[in-house]
């Protein structure tokens, strides 16, 4: 069973749109939340994480995500995009039964039309 | 400084043949981890080392896989008699320690089995 779900694998918008993208993982316990991103020819960098604390966490370049352990969610968001936010985005958990280890989502492709 | 390297970039073998592949973790990490990616997927785990220990090998996928990390610096993953369901990206990435830190992630190696 997928661990780690992302709900879309392709989204395109127009710069200036507002971007969501949720994830869900499926484990009770003490997790530490990633999303990461790919731009293209790049390699993955971290683009926000949550270990504790406030559970609205802002990252780098106006991101930020929310989250909602109830819902086991931690969704991305930016108000605003631009072209240059074209890449694929990856959510990951870290387990705290398997802390060496990150698990993937399958990944978003946002494609940011000028 | 310098951020985890990986080499070679692109490796093209036949099958058949084996194959190796290093990381260089960032200088002070303790952590080295090794996934694997499949087109339009997420990275996949296969293995960690905190120092030169191998403290989870369970993403391994058979025993023609095996990663070592002698010195507790550089890592190198070894496929032997290679197979065409290798080819894949291999990601390394190194934390400073595995409590559950952020990963930060080399360019990956490219491999394709011909």
């Amino acid at each position: 069973a997928q661990s780690v779900s992302q709900h879309n694998h392709h989204v395109i918008l127009s710069e200036a749109a507002s971007l969501e993208l949720g994830c869900n993982y499926s484990y009770g316990g003490t997790v530490n939340l990633f999303w990461y991103v790919q731009y293209p020819g790049q390699h993955l960098q971290l683009l926000l994480k949550y270990f504790s604390g406030d559970p609205l966490v802002k990252g780098i370049k106006g991101f930020e995500a929310e989250f909602i352990k109830s819902k086991f969610s931690f969704n991305l968001r930016k108000p605003s995009v631009q072209w240059s936010d074209t890449a694929e985005y990856f959510c990951a958990v870290n387990r705290d039964d398997s802390w060496g280890k990150l698990q993937f989502g399958a990944g978003t492709q946002v494609v940011v039309t000028p | 400084g310098a951020g985890v390297s990986q080499s070679p970039r692109y490796k093209v073998t036949k099958r058949g043949q084996d194959v190796a592949l290093r990381c260089d973790p960032i200088s002070g990490h303790v952590s080295l981890y090794w996934y694997r990616q499949a087109l339009g997927q997420g990275p996949e785990f296969l293995t960690y080392f905190n120092y030169e220990a191998q403290q989870d090998k369970s993403g391994l996928p058979n025993d023609r896989f095996s990663a070592e990390r002698p010195e507790g610096s550089i890592s190198t993953l070894t496929i032997q008699r290679t197979e065409q369901r290798d080819s894949a990206m291999y990601r390394c990435a190194s934390s400073l320690s595995s409590g559950g830190n952020e990963q930060y992630f080399g360019p990956g190696t490219r491999l394709t089995v011909t």
